[in-house]
């Protein structure tokens, strides 16, 4: 399947710090989407791309798109006790597939 | 408030028994969907329906059956050929049928086999 595999498993940061999680994936993609989960709960939209877009932006939210690379990172500037969560990065083909998910970033951001 | 919801948010079960999940929507979404998730992982997609009465199988879909007899709802049931069922339930939706949009999350359902 075309798993997204985010990277590094697992990341600790002062607050203030930037945080950069990374992604690859295995075959072509129509978009890309971040996800974020708060332990024992249920995951929020955060960002889409699409496969004919470099990179985007919402608020402290940075995503960049690779297609040649297959990748994608998700930069999170300033970072907050607040943005400590699950991160996780999404495939979606094109056509009416669900979409995959990875095993997903944790993100621990220390105050 | 438009959204989804799950219910209950705790559910415990013996061994041998079926049990029911609900999920709800009025955001008037055409696709639904069920993942399982187990500590550590990411979500594993369960079952998913593009439209009502219809229903496709996902990657773990054995020991799990769903309906789709209306627009707004998509209960699960896992029942007892489910070999290993504790571990938390999400239901999603997306506002059309594929997977082009994003897709809104329910809080969850956190099952217990005892």
């Amino acid at each position: 399947s075309q798993q997204g595999e985010e990277d590094p498993q697992a990341l600790s940061i002062q607050e203030g710090e930037n945080a950069t999680m990374n992604c690859s994936y295995k075959t072509s993609i129509n978009n890309l989407q971040w996800y974020r989960q708060n332990s024992g709960r249920g995951l929020v939209h955060l960002i889409l791309i699409r496969s004919n877009e470099r990179e985007k932006h919402s608020g402290r939210l940075r995503v960049t798109l690779d297609t040649s690379k297959k990748s994608s990172s998700l930069l999170i500037t300033a970072s907050r006790a607040a943005d400590t969560a699950s991160y996780f990065c999404v495939t979606a083909r094109s056509g009416n597939t669900p979409l995959v998910f990875g095993k997903g970033t944790r993100l621990s951001v220390i105050a | 408030d438009g959204g989804i919801t799950q219910s209950p948010k705790y559910l415990f079960r013996k061994e041998g028994q079926n049990v029911t999940l609900s999920c709800e929507q009025n955001l008037n979404h055409d696709a639904m969907y069920w993942y399982r998730q187990d500590p550590g992982q990411g979500l594993r997609l369960i079952y998913y329906s593009q439209i009502v009465n219809d229903f496709q199988k996902g990657d773990i879909a054995e020991g799990y059956s769903v309906s789709r007899e209306k627009k707004e709802s998509f209960p699960l049931t896992v029942t007892s050929a489910q070999k290993n069922p504790t571990a938390f339930y999400l239901c999603a939706s997306s506002s059309r049928q594929g997977a082009i949009n994003e897709q809104f999350f329910g809080p969850g359902t956190r099952l217990t086999v005892l």
